[in-house]
């Protein structure tokens, strides 16, 4: 069974600081992966995604994600934190013969002070 | 281009009582699917459509939920009776079809069953 794990349920960056959300997955066959962020009673919102190809996957908002299969990892990076990215940050996988449902993990909430 | 509509937008029931909610997809898109997503976890799915027949409804709690999707447009959710354990959001999300495409989230029914 396809699971997710995200390190840390809150994470606290000063505004300008490195953003690094942590997300590991448990998938038998190659998974395909999400990033999405869902602020305060709103829908989430995709920020990037690895189906194949590249592993370095660009997203929206500045982020990026890298696709380590020998880590199964999915980390989450911006290299420059903004008040506006503040919000709840949820890694997601989704199996190629599972008719496209996502698995999401627990969700980190990002914090920005100034 | 209209996102994924829900109502109501808010809901509080006392146990044991009913509740239906409404979902509204993007025009044209084929695949929708019901979330729930209970206070400080990641959305968990309950029920996936293809046009008007289920893809999968593994972790739909049948006794008390159902939903249909009778012309494979929009879709009603129901909880007859809820539970207090109940209380969460439910999140309905559209796409163009099955695979890894990008899910389209409405801003979810916040349901508190007192």
């Amino acid at each position: 069974a396809q699971s997710v794990t995200q390190l840390g349920s809150h994470v606290s960056v000063s505004e300008g600081a490195l953003v690094l959300l942590r997300c590991n997955y448990s998938s038998s066959v190659p998974p395909y992966l999400f990033w999405y962020v869902q602020y305060p009673n709103q829908g989430l919102q995709l920020l990037l995604k690895y189906t194949t190809g590249a592993t370095l996957v660009k997203g929206i908002n500045g982020f990026e994600a890298e696709f380590k299969k020998s880590e199964t990892s999915f980390h989450l990076t911006k290299p420059s934190a903004h008040m506006s990215d503040a919000a709840e940050y949820f890694c997601a996988v989704s199996i190629d013969n599972q008719g496209g449902k996502l698995i999401f993990g627990q969700g980190t909430e990002l914090s920005v002070k100034p | 281009e209209a996102g994924v509509a829900q109502s109501p937008r808010y809901k509080i029931i006392e146990k044991r009582q009913s509740v239906a909610f409404w979902c509204n997809p993007i025009s044209g898109h084929a695949t929708l699917y019901w979330y729930q997503q209970i206070l400080g976890q990641g959305p968990k799915l309950l029920i996936q459509f293809q046009n008007n027949g289920v893809v999968d409804d593994s972790q739909l709690p049948k006794d008390r939920f159902s939903a249909e999707r009778l012309k494979g447009v929009d879709s009603t959710l129901k909880i007859q009776p809820a539970k207090l354990e109940d209380s969460a959001v439910y999140l309905c999300a559209s796409s163009p079809g099955l695979g890894p495409y990008e899910q389209y989230f409405g801003p979810g029914t916040r349901l508190t069953v007192t």
